[in-house]
């Protein structure tokens, strides 16, 4: 497809659970984005790759979560031990490369549930 | 953590009003970029903005980058239906910290 896919679209899970949020970026793209949607907010950073590696990860909030991107394409974003306040939509974003002037264009996201 | 102050939170207007919606920051941004968010969808970028100053048109949509690079407006012409949804201001720093920081949103109703 043309745009950013990201898959599940949705995920229900019961607490102490290990998810993994997959997101397969627009073609060529190198830079890679994840935010996380709370009800009623704007996305917050997670995480930002360029190429394979994670520039930028000062955004996941602990331990538990950790993404990777090993062919520099498709992205895995892993929690650990799923509590109750990790449900949130999580989106990813694809930009050409990374940097100023790289406008991000995001998929639709995965809602993810906790029980 | 920290995000931008926009306002307002919400609006309703009727069809062919005009709209205008901010977005203010204690800190300085490089890039300031304005996104619609649908129900189950995710943010779809509108407008960006590079420059100081600059103002740039996309349909009946107008946007403006502060002169003080801490703040960012967005002005919709004649309203329609589909204007309806929420919309996002979003800046991002440069010179090494490419992450977008968002503001809450502003909901917008449009009644026919």
């Amino acid at each position: 497809g043309a745009g950013v896919s990201q898959t599940p679209s949705n995920k229900v899970t019961e607490k102490g659970k290990y998810v993994e949020l997959r997101c397969d970026p627009i073609s060529g793209h190198t830079a890679l984005y994840w935010y996380r949607q709370s009800l009623g907010q704007g996305p917050e950073f997670l995480i930002y790759f360029q190429g394979t590696g994670a520039a930028d990860d000062s955004g996941l909030p602990n331990d538990r979560f950790f993404a990777v991107r090993p062919e520099g394409s498709v992205s895995t974003l892993k929690i650990q031990r799923t509590e109750r306040g990790d449900s949130a939509v999580y989106l990813c974003a694809s930009s050409r490369t990374g940097g100023s002037g790289q406008p991000q264009h995001f998929g639709d996201g995965t809602r993810l549930s906790i029980l | 953590g920290q995000q931008l102050n926009q306002s307002p939170q919400s609006m309703f207007i009727q069809e062919g009003e005009n709209v205008s919606m901010n977005c203010t920051s204690s800190s300085i941004f490089n890039t300031w970029l304005w996104y619609k968010q649908d129900p189950g969808e995710g943010p779809v970028l509108l407008i960006a903005l590079y420059k100081a100053g600059e103002l740039t048109s996309n349909g009946r949509l107008t946007a403006q980058f502060g002169i003080t690079r801490k703040d960012s407006f967005l002005n919709i012409s004649a309203s329609i239906p589909s204007d309806v949804g929420i919309y996002f201001c979003a800046g991002q720093r440069g010179a090494g910290s490419y992450q977008l920081t968002f503001g809450k949103g502003t909901k917008l109703s449009v009644i026919p």
